[in-house]
């Protein structure tokens, strides 16, 4: 089992329209979670942490269940230019070290 | 926000030379830097995590005698791909994390794209 699984995609989305993206993850030592947008040929940007009361930025909203070991991000009113692959990442501490373990991406295309 | 950079942006080599790739954190100290290996289509894959004055750590089935890391200050990661081949053609990312306030933040570099032929 991967350690960060993610839906596998792509989303195909007309603007306007409402996405939501799910996340697991298998590590329950895991300390914090994020959201990356990563377009394509780039490197990733941090799009907003995850934290446990769930948080919202805007149109996005991140929630966490650590029970379940779940992620989602809710992106509301998409615009052409949310087009990307988003990347639901985890960090844990391992042997002392943080490490932060990457899905494999979700690619959203919002289309006019 | 804290900015990393990589340098360089773009390498073409012949297989079978050594290509080194540098990691810096330009406007903050740096204690633990990761080093990540994406092909094309696929996600970010930690090849390596490089710890200032100590010997990096590597993930499984990551050649260490293949990729080496050095992190000698707190603001510089170096990752030379040694003897490489045309498989190791790939975007190479680094990344620094900037411990704040009890929490971390993470910051990526531009990415280096290695072409061997």
């Amino acid at each position: 089992r991967k350690e960060v699984e993610q839906d596998p995609g792509p989303f195909n989305v007309p603007e306007g329209a409402t996405v939501a993206f799910n996340c697991t993850y298998s590590n329950s030592a895991s300390q914090s979670f994020f959201w990356y947008r990563q377009d394509c040929r780039k490197e990733p940007k941090l799009l907003m942490s995850v934290y446990s009361s769930g948080n919202e930025d805007g149109r996005f909203t991140a929630q966490l269940n650590r029970a379940s070991q779940y992620i989602s991000l809710l992106i509301r009113d998409s615009k052409l230019s949310d087009s990307a692959t988003y990347l639901c990442v985890v960090l844990f501490v391992s042997g002392g070290y943080n490490k932060l373990i990457f899905g494999a991406g979700t690619r959203l295309a919002v289309h006019p | 926000g804290a900015v990393v950079s990589q340098h360089p942006s773009w390498v073409i080599c012949k297989s079978g030379t050594s290509v080194k790739i540098e990691c810096r954190s330009l406007d903050f100290q740096a204690t633990t830097m990761f080093w990540y290996r994406q092909f094309p289509k696929q996600s970010l894959m930690l090849m390596a995590t490089s710890n200032e004055g100590s010997k990096a750590t590597y993930e499984q089935g990551v050649e260490k005698d293949k990729f080496l890391i050095n992190h000698a200050s707190l603001t510089l990661s170096t990752l030379t791909v040694t003897s490489a081949h045309p498989e190791d053609s790939s975007f190479y990312i680094c990344s620094a994390i900037q411990a704040l306030a009890g929490f971390y933040e993470q910051y990526f570099g531009p990415g280096t794209r290695l072409t061997v032929t």
